[in-house]
């Protein structure tokens, strides 16, 4: 099966500057990359995902980055906010195959103000 | 719109009993659900694919017979564990996929916290 592995597990940076998540994938037939955020006791929610037929993908301060050849995506957080501090996981899925998502380990981000 | 609820959100049961935790999505159908389980501060482990009307899909190491899963409509999947021991203490997290098309988010449930004494 698909095997995810994500890294930093945590993270800390000011205020301000950039945050950087990596994730690699073992199965090449993955094609659909969402990054979930979930804060303490809450659930996960969707902040960006990525198909493979792109390679970036932006949304205001967020952006994805997807390698299909080495097989790994990031997560770029620009301009950081204390309320961007939580748990971020990434996860490939084979879209029509199944759909299921296999997470990576997660990464703790803390903002520092 | 895409609001999945899971019930109960905690539960605390002596060991040997089953438990029931109840996935709904409110707004929307969902063909297909998933079940996932939670250590504290680790990933969401895929446990099984729930499709309604036909039998789950499980992980590798996910025992079925210990982790029952109906799918009987297309709004409510039903996770029960047991014989519930205190190792499968843990947070379960369902989530719904829209049914139909090629869009392929997953909305969460709010999770259901299982203690087992």
């Amino acid at each position: 099966g698909e095997n995810v592995e994500q890294h930093p597990s945590t993270l800390s940076v000011q205020e301000g500057d950039s945050a950087v998540i990596k994730c690699t994938y073992s199965d090449s037939a993955s094609n659909y990359f969402p990054w979930y955020k979930q804060e303490l006791g809450k659930r996960p929610q969707l902040i960006i995902d990525i198909r493979s037929n792109v390679g970036e993908k932006k949304d205001q301060r967020i952006a994805v980055t997807l390698n299909k050849t080495a097989k790994h995506f990031s997560l770029h957080i620009t301009e950081t906010q204390p309320e961007d501090s939580a748990v971020y996981f990434c996860a490939a899925s084979m879209m029509l195959m199944g759909n299921q998502f296999y997470f990576g380990t997660g990464t703790s981000l803390t903002v520092i103000p | 719109g895409a609001v999945v609820s899971q019930h109960p959100s905690w539960v605390i049961c002596k060991s040997g009993t089953s438990v029931k935790i109840e996935c709904r999505s409110l707004d929307f159908q969902a063909t297909t659900m998933f079940w996932y389980r939670q250590f504290p501060k680790q990933s969401l482990m895929l446990m099984a694919t729930s499709n309604e009307g036909s039998k789950a899909t499980y992980e590798q190491g996910v025992e079925k017979d210990k982790f029952l899963i109906n799918h009987a409509s297309l709004t409510l999947s039903t996770l029960t564990v047991t014989s519930a021991h205190p190792e499968d203490s843990s947070f379960y997290i369902c989530s719904a996929q829209l049914a139909g098309g090629s869009y392929n988010e997953q909305f969460f449930g709010p999770g259901t916290r299982l203690t087992v004494l």
